[in-house]
């Protein structure tokens, strides 16, 4: 079965640093990689995908992933980090063999003034 | 577009009873899923509606129903509530559960307490 991990609960940056929440994936196919966005009290809003291609993937908003396949590792990467960004961000990931999409249990990003 | 649109947006129970939440989406999307996000423990899959007249059990199923009433609406049933099933439900929709556009598009969810 496939699954992410995402290892920091969350992650403190100042306002204009850089960004990066990591994501490691496990598939036993090829992967179909997702990072998605929560901002309190909504639902999940999709940013970017890989699917196959270019490693650096570019999303909504500013964001970023590249994609390593010899890390497993999709990490979300923003050059210059907004107070606004501030929310639970979700790594997410599908094996091409089946309809299940497994997400990680979560970031939270605080972008500090 | 509406885009995913769930309801209640908030509902207390008592044990034992039942309700149903429902969801609807509007971008003509073949497959939607039911999800429940609890702390620390990201979102798992329920149930999920590869299409029209199919559903199938995700990861966490048990003291659950679901009904894919159209190619609309997909609800999601708690025959006799539990404290275990308080969490917030998610809905989502995509084109296709496989292939590369199957990004999924989710509601703004359903905060459910069991007392």
């Amino acid at each position: 079965a496939q699954s992410v991990a995402q290892p920091e609960d969350q992650v403190n940056v100042a306002e204009g640093n850089p960004l990066t929440v990591k994501c490691t994936y496990s598939v036993s196919g090829n992967p179909y990689l997702f990072w998605y966005v929560q901002y309190p009290n909504r639902g999940l809003q999709f940013l970017l995908k890989y699917i196959t291609g270019d490693n650096l993937v570019k999303g909504s908003y500013g964001f970023e992933a590249e994609f390593n396949k010899s890390q497993t590792s999709f990490h979300l990467k923003k050059p210059s980090a907004l107070v606004s960004d501030s929310a639970l961000y979700f790594c997410a990931v599908r094996d091409t063999g089946n309809n299940r999409l497994a997400f990680g249990k979560g970031n939270q990003v605080v972008v500090i003034p | 577009n509406a885009g995913v649109t769930q309801t209640p947006k908030f509902q207390v129970l008592k044990t034992g009873q039942s309700m149903t939440l429902q969801c609807a989406q509007d971008m003509n999307h073949n497959s939607m899923y039911w999800y429940r996000q609890d702390p620390g423990m990201g979102l798992r899959l329920i149930y999920y509606s590869a299409s029209e007249g199919t559903t199938d059990k995700g990861e966490v199923p048990n003291g659950y129903n679901v009904s894919r009433l159209n190619k609309r609406e997909f609800s999601l049933r708690l025959e006799s509530a539990a404290p275990s099933q308080t969490s917030v439900y998610f809905c989502a929709s995509s084109v296709l559960t496989s292939g590369p556009y199957n990004e999924q598009f989710f509601g703004p969810g359903t905060r459910l307490t069991v007392l």
